[in-house]
């Protein structure tokens, strides 16, 4: 079993829509979690940053991790052309630790 | 607002050779890192540097491979004699001290080795 699975997609969505994107692991050790988004051939852009379990929401992002189903969500509102990126989760146990990364999920928001 | 520069943005090298990756970390973090990206596969980690030495590295990071912090500012990957499965996106990375903070990505640098 992989340590971080995420649907590669590609996942195409009009304008407007709510995207639901979504990672799974198999580490329990795993407490710090975070969404980046990376245009093609560019370094990834932090999203949103979650410790434990919870909910976080930014602007029309909200990040949620259940840690009992080792399950993190990426909830985008009102999506815009403009998010078409792909999309990288990744976790590590402890704050400085290595970052392990999702296969990125791609995702396209036609107009 | 501070960003992770990387330098140079691209860079071809013949197989062999040594190449030097260059990176400036946003001034005041402590923990640096390298990761690379093959394209179109997952990002991976390569090694951790903290307080002047490596504090974590992956099976990736070899005899090849070296990392320095030659002055305050400076961060470099050093890949000794270049493969061809070497050719990938090299992403520099940097964090400050604090419990609660995230990792910041430079652009990366992209290594094509021919």
């Amino acid at each position: 079993q992989k340590e971080v699975e995420q649907d590669p997609g590609p996942l195409s969505v009009p304008e407007g829509a709510i995207v639901s994107l979504n990672c799974t692991y198999s580490n329990s050790a795993f407490q710090y979690f975070m969404w980046y988004r990376q245009y093609s051939r560019k370094g990834p852009e932090l999203l949103m940053y979650t410790y434990s379990s919870g909910n976080k929401e930014d602007g029309r992002f909200t990040a949620q991790v259940d840690k009992s189903s080792k399950y993190i969500s990426l909830f985008i509102r009102d999506s815009q052309p403009s998010d078409s990126a792909t999309y990288l989760c990744a976790m590590s146990p402890r704050p400085h630790n290595k970052l392990i990364f999702g296969a990125g999920t791609r995702l396209a928001v036609h107009p | 607002e501070p960003e992770v520069t990387q330098t140079p943005s691209h860079q071809v090298t013949q197989m062999g050779q040594e190449v030097i990756l260059r990176c400036v970390p946003i001034s005041n973090h402590l923990y640096f890192y390298w990761y690379r990206q093959i394209l179109g596969q997952k990002v991976e980690f390569l090694v951790s540097f903290y307080n002047n030495e490596i504090s974590e590295k992956s099976e990736i990071f070899d005899d090849q491979f070296s990392v320095e912090r030659p002055d305050g500012s400076n961060f470099t990957l050093k890949i000794r004699s270049t493969k061809l499965e070497d050719s990938a996106m090299y992403f520099c990375a940097s964090k400050w001290g604090g419990q609660d903070t995230e990792a910041f990505f430079g652009q990366g640098t992209r290594l094509t080795v021919v």
